[in-house]
């Protein structure tokens, strides 16, 4: 159990263009997801806290405008980065929190490159 | 939410057991542990969590005691395929995690 799911796994893009990247729990309802973003040998960053049928909240520094997080079910976070641009290029994992401790289990990440 | 301080990396030998101790003096009356386990290019997984004294899945043992204020996470016989990177985090659940520099474990033939 605890399973959650990322869409795609990899993605290319050009400049100036938006990608979706999905985050779904699969066998687990989750009221609250998270954003992450991990660059080449460094750890993870949150980005921001997604909370079903509310705002998302962001980190200081991560723009809201760019980074639009919508959390419409129990099962399911989107993060569209608009308007990508090289240094978006990164590594993207949503993580969602279940069963009785509320553990976080993670998905397999997102790979964007954006050209 | 509590600081975690453990190694920045290890080295170890296939058949051997691998002892990773993470500090978490300011750790919280709700927390819990939590160790994760990370390869390149993938999302981290979830190894094992406990609160206080001893807990043991089929991956892994971790030992806190009393104080609470370290834990050890143990890994029985590592072979080559657990060479990751391994994250200590304490949290109440729900909140998004912290996440330090890990400690990178490299086992060798």
């Amino acid at each position: 159990g605890a399973v959650v799911s990322q869409h795609p796994s990899r993605v290319i893009c050009k400049s100036g263009t938006s990608v979706k990247i999905e985050c779904r729990s699969l066998d687990f309802q989750a009221t609250t997801m998270f954003w992450y973003r991990q660059f080449p040998k460094q750890s993870l960053m949150l980005m921001a806290t997604s909370n079903e049928g509310s705002k998302a909240t962001y980190e200081q520094g991560v723009e809201k405008d760019k980074f639009l997080i919508n959390h419409a079910s129990l099962t399911l976070s989107t993060l569209t980065v608009t308007s990508a641009h090289p240094e978006d290029s990164s590594f993207y994992i949503c993580s969602a929190s279940g069963g009785y401790q509320e553990t976080q289990y993670f998905g397999p990440g997102t790979r964007l490159l954006v050209l | 939410l509590a600081k975690t301080t453990q190694p920045i990396s290890m080295d170890s030998y296939e058949g051997q057991e691998v002892n990773i101790t993470c500090s978490h003096n300011n750790i919280a009356t709700n927390d819990y542990i939590t160790w994760y386990q990370q390869f390149p290019s993938q999302g981290p997984r979830f190894i094992i969590q406990g609160y206080k004294t001893k807990v043991t899945n089929e991956v892994a043992s971790l030992f806190i005691p009393a104080d609470r204020k370290s834990s050890t996470l143990s890994l029985p016989r590592v072979s080559l395929s657990d060479t990751a990177v391994y994250y200590c985090l304490v949290d109440t659940g729900r909140r998004a995690l912290t996440f330090g520099s890990g400690t990178r474990l490299q086992v060798q033939p």
